[in-house]
């Protein structure tokens, strides 16, 4: 009963090195999200995929792409990491049910750019 | 302007008070408005979705005031396991269901 599984949990990273983070989830949902939380910014979509094959970007895209691999996984890579995207990445799905409004998360992943 | 926005906080309180939090939207095309909570270095959780004629559950309460574009969510008798940040989260109807959230209240309850 894993529900929203994200890799790595924690990752350092030099500026200019690349790396990509992993979701993926159990629960046969079609939308898939990306947010980042920083610090008094609370969280911030990055990209989202409502369905296999399609993905959109959200509020904060630039320096991030991603790849809904399948149904269930859904990627996010760092090209050319920079300090600014340290931050928090949060992965979640949700079936898209506008009344219930239930995202699932993961339990994040803490990046840290030198 | 944030199109979602939360009084930081720390509200601190003691034991069985009672505390509202408010979270103003911008988006008039909003539609669905939601409250997460999120303990300290854990990913939020849905607390409660709020309906147009407010809903309760349990100490807590959740109303929505459209014509001035906030939602409130009220804890009485607080406890100690209370204590976390609470995020308000509002759905458009003029996108994909995407939620947008606020920065979050902080909540500390004291013995």
């Amino acid at each position: 009963n894993a529900g929203v599984t994200q890799t790595p949990k924690f990752q350092v990273l030099k500026t200019g090195q690349s790396m990509t983070l992993q979701c993926a989830q159990d629960m046969n949902h079609n939308s898939m999200y990306w947010y980042r939380q920083d610090p008094g910014m609370g969280l911030r979509l990055i990209y989202y995929s409502a369905s296999e094959g399609t993905t959109d970007k959200g509020e904060v895209p630039n320096g991030y792409n991603v790849s809904r691999l399948n149904k269930r996984e859904f990627s996010l890579r760092l090209e050319s990491a920079a300090p600014s995207q340290t931050s928090v990445y949060f992965c979640a799905t949700t079936t898209g049910d506008r009344v219930t409004g239930e995202l699932f998360f993961g339990e994040g992943s803490r990046l840290t750019v030198l | 302007r944030k199109e979602v926005e939360q009084d930081p906080g720390p509200f601190n309180v003691p034991e069985g008070a009672t505390v509202a939090f408010n979270c103003t939207y911008s988006n008039s095309a909003s539609q669905s408005f939601f409250w997460y909570r999120q303990d300290c270095r854990k990913e939020p959780k849905l607390l409660m979705s709020v309906y147009s004629s407010g809903n309760e559950d349990g100490r807590f309460t959740a109303q929505l005031n459209r014509a001035s574009q906030y939602i409130s969510l009220l804890i009485r008798d607080s406890k100690l396991s209370d204590s976390a940040t609470y995020l308000c989260a509002v759905n458009r109807m003029d996108s994909s269901y995407k939620l947008i959230f606020g920065s979050g209240t902080r909540l500390l309850v004291r013995p």
